[in-house]
């Protein structure tokens, strides 16, 4: 296992279109993050697994964002009739356990809205 | 609710030399955890170093290092005998009790030069 893998790693998609990303965590990892990233900003939490459960949610997080991540290994997040303002760096990170002493990052995926 | 400051949007140094990066952070709780994370253009989060609120020493990784202090709530990176592969964004970032989530800065963008 070399690391988190994400899928794509780029995206363009028209507005209103239906996007959906694919994150695949370091194999022992219960835990599974989503950050978005804008230009010139740090990343910002969006939610996060533990195992099969979504244990929290950001409020930046609307209704027309879902993850899942049904089996406890990968997860995935669908954005929904996409805006311009969802054009951003989606990172997904994978830690083991509670504590992480580190998170490790994917390369992102990036979207870019037309 | 926690914060992280960095404010240095960019910062230049020559190659060898050393450089201090800063990041402050505001929070009440008592456990916590910071972290120091590199980006290049690639996108991809590259974890630095970690310190831990009851960690007495400063940590170190190699040519990284984070000068903890606890009093001014301050997690300084210092990058020794920079290299020009060292050209990166740095974020500063923090997560409290559980885990759960990191909170990150908006970053130093480093630039080694000859």
């Amino acid at each position: 296992d070399t690391g988190v893998s994400q899928d794509p790693r780029h995206k363009i998609t028209k507005r209103g279109q239906n996007v959906t990303f694919r994150c695949d965590p370091i194999s022992e990892h219960n835990r599974l993050y989503w950050y978005r990233q804008t230009l010139g900003q740090g990343p910002e939490f969006l939610t996060y697994f533990q195992n099969e459960a979504q244990l929290e949610k950001s409020r930046l997080l609307s209704d027309r964002f879902s993850a899942e991540r049904p089996k406890g290994s990968f997860s995935t997040l669908e954005i929904q009739r996409t805006e311009q303002g969802d054009s951003a760096m989606y990172l997904c990170a994978s830690s083991l356990g509670a504590e992480a002493t580190e998170a490790f990052f994917g390369q992102g995926t990036r979207l870019t809205v037309v | 609710a926690q914060k992280i400051t960095q404010t240095q949007p960019g910062m230049f140094v020559q190659e060898k030399e050393a450089v201090t990066l800063d990041c402050t952070y505001d929070t009440s709780d008592q456990s916590y955890g910071l972290f120091w994370y590199k980006q290049p253009s690639s996108g991809e989060m590259i974890f630095l170093i970690y310190q831990g609120s009851y960690d007495e020493q400063n940590a170190t990784e190699g040519r990284y290092s984070l000068n903890f202090q606890k009093a001014r709530k301050s997690a300084n990176l210092v990058i020794s005998a920079s290299q020009l592969g060292d050209s990166a964004m740095y974020f500063c970032a923090a997560y409290t009790g559980g885990g759960n989530k990191l909170t990150f800065g908006t970053g130093t963008q480093l630039k080694v030069e000859l």
